[in-house]
This record gives C-alpha cells, structure tokens and sequence, in this order.
C-alpha cells in the first residue's frame, strides 16, 4: 500500500507545549501536505513541502521532510485548545496522476 | 471567491436507491478530485476529473459508482443501488488548471451519505 502512516494515532496535551506528529510513506514523491480536520468538518490546507525541501515554516507550524527516510514531521508549537482537531499527511507520488494519498491521521487534544 | 461547494451537505438513502452528490469547484478550476472517508480513517482517493474527462478512476468500485465533470455544471458522483456499505463522507477537492506550482488542492465540505 502506498498510504502514509501518521504516528501517533492519538496525541493528548496541555496548552502551551508543543506537538509533533510524524508521517512515514512508501515510494518517491512529488510533495507532501498536512491537512487539518476538525471533527465531522472538511479539510483545511496548512502546509506543502515539495520533495527537494527540507524544511517549511507557516505562523506555528514547521514541517520537516526527509526524503531518505521517507518521512515527514508536523510540529505545532505553543498549541491552543482551538489546534484540537485530526492531522492528515498526504502526498503527491511521482509518476502518478494528481491524486492525494492519505495517511489515517493523528487525532489531536488540546486539554486547556 | 467561494470555496468548493457540495451538496447535500447530508444525504440519507434506503438500500437499494441511487445517491447524487455535486461538487461545484472554485471558481477559476477545472480539476475536481473526489474522496471517501469512512469513520475513524483518511482520505481514499476515489476519481479525478478535468472537464469532459476522467483522469484517474482507480479508487473507484468498478460497479455502481459513476463520475462525470461535464463542461457545463457541476461535478457529480452518483452511485447506484446504494448499501450499507456506502456511508461514509464524500469530500471534493478542486486545484486550478496548470497550477503546478503549488499543487495544492482545495476542499470542501464534504456530503455525509447515510445509507439505512
């Protein structure tokens, strides 16, 4: 299967710290993108990292991309109750038509 | 500029009937991408269209699903002889044409299906 994987499935944490996702996926990509979906809502775009980027910064978010390991990071720094939500990584596969493939997400609490 | 419009945003249908969802994409797009979410999981890519065209259609079931972007009017996703089965969200994506750059791809709302 080429779908990523996020890691942690679940991510519970208090206001103000940080938190780190990971996602690991299969064959060579053209970029990879983080998603945010909070509960029975659509997906909101937060970040793409094209394969010859290492690292991209948006407000409190920063994504990592290692494409040797074939992995990617999501942190979210001073997190706020409002972060709460479901953390997709999708990528673009190379030689492959536009589709997106999804991991199955990190599901993430904010506690206040 | 609006966002991708779905509707019925829910959609609830007895075994056995046909389910319609539409997709209007932003303004200015003309690659429409549907997926399926069921419970508790991701995104599954189901087809990809540019006008008049299908691209991809490798996430479809081969029987009882059908997609179509026409030159005029929304997309549609229609599928037949409903099951049980086919609960779950439907969401549309849109992306611009020849937007390479970015390759970004805009969402919305999704269609909550409920077969019963």
């Amino acid at each position: 299967s080429q779908q990523g994987e996020e890691d942690p499935q679940a991510l519970s944490i208090q206001e103000g710290e940080n938190a780190t996702m990971n996602c690991s996926y299969k064959t060579s990509i053209n970029n990879l993108q983080w998603y945010r979906q909070n509960s029975g809502r659509g997906l909101v775009h937060l970040i793409l990292i094209r394969s010859n980027e290492r690292e991209k910064h948006s407000g409190r978010l920063r994504v990592t991309l290692d494409t040797s390991k074939k992995s990617s990071s999501l942190l979210i720094t001073a997190s706020r109750a409002a972060d709460t939500a479901s953390y997709f990584c999708a990528t673009e596969y190379k030689g492959g038509s536009e589709k997106l493939v999804f991991g199955k997400g990190t599901k993430l609490t904010v506690n206040p | 500029n609006a966002g991708v419009m779905q509707n019925p945003r829910h959609l609830v249908r007895r075994r056995g009937q046909e389910a319609r969802l539409r997709c209007s994409p932003m303004k200015g797009h003309s690659h429409v991408y549907w997926y399926r979410q069921l419970p508790e999981e991701g995104l599954k890519f189901m087809v990809y269209l540019q006008k008049e065209n299908i691209i991809d259609e490798s996430g479809m079931p081969k029987e009882r699903f059908s997609a179509e972007f026409p030159k005029e009017g929304p997309s549609i996703l229609r599928i037949q002889q409903v099951v049980r089965g086919d609960s779950a969200a439907y969401f549309c994506a849109s992306s611009p044409l020849g937007d390479r750059v970015s390759y970004e791809q805009y969402f919305g709302p999704g269609t909550r299906l409920t077969v019963t």
